[in-house]
């Protein structure tokens, strides 16, 4: 069955720095990948996907994900983070042929002045 | 931008009582959700719905649980029994199609809690 890892459950960092989240995921066979990120009393919101095409995926506030068939990860990148990216991190998998999503543990991302 | 509600912010339960938990999905979507997230836990895939028909279930959706629509804007689930492992934060989501292109958005959550 699909399972997705999100190895840290933690990760501060300092502003301006740049930031690796991490996200394997089990089975590749025709998958579609998310990043969702959660503020502070907030729904989950869509951050990027992938679906197919070119492995790199960029959002509109600076993250990029890169999937990666072979190792199957999408790891979530911010070359210079803000205090305003503290949140939570999710990475999600569907599989095709089906509804749902299989999520990760989450990453807390905090972002230190 | 439209956003998935849900209602209320907070239930406290006793064990035992039912409960029902209230989403209003983003007007033009067709298909809708439920997940579950115990502190701590991963976020897990209830049950999705579409046409007035459950279209995928998962192991944690057993008798204890259903879900309506009851008119053409919410989207309930009910739990009839509650555990105390039933303690958990309840997301709805929504999305137009099924199809991959049209991700699922989500709603801010309900805690529940079971005493």
């Amino acid at each position: 069955a699909q399972s997705v890892t999100q190895l840290d459950s933690q990760v501060p960092v300092f502003e301006e720095a740049p930031v690796e989240l991490r996200c394997n995921y089990s089975s590749s066979v025709s998958v579609y990948l998310f990043w969702y990120v959660q503020y502070p009393n907030q729904g989950l919101q869509l951050l990027l996907k992938y679906l197919s095409g070119s492995t790199l995926v960029e959002s509109i506030n600076g993250f990029e994900a890169e999937f990666n068939k072979s190792q199957t990860s999408f790891h979530l990148r911010k070359p210079s983070v803000h205090i305003s990216d503290t949140a939570e991190y999710f990475c999600a998998v569907r599989n095709s042929g089906t509804y749902k999503y299989i999520f990760g543990t989450g990453t807390r991302l905090k972002v230190l002045a | 931008e439209p956003e998935v509600t849900q209602t209320p912010s907070h239930q406290v339960t006793q064990m035992g009582q039912e409960v029902i938990l209230r989403c209003v999905p983003i007007s033009n979507h067709l298909y809708f959700y439920w997940y579950r997230q115990i502190l701590g836990q991963k976020v897990e895939f209830l049950v999705s719905f579409y046409n007035n028909e459950i279209s995928e279930k998962s192991e944690i959706f057993d008798d204890q649980f259903s879900v309506e629509r009851p008119d053409g804007s919410n989207f309930t689930l009910k739990i009839r029994s509650t555990k105390l492992e039933d303690s958990a934060m309840y997301f709805c989501a929504s999305s137009e199609r099924a199809l991959a292109g049209f991700e699922q958005y989500f709603g801010p959550g309900t805690r529940l809690t079971v005493t």
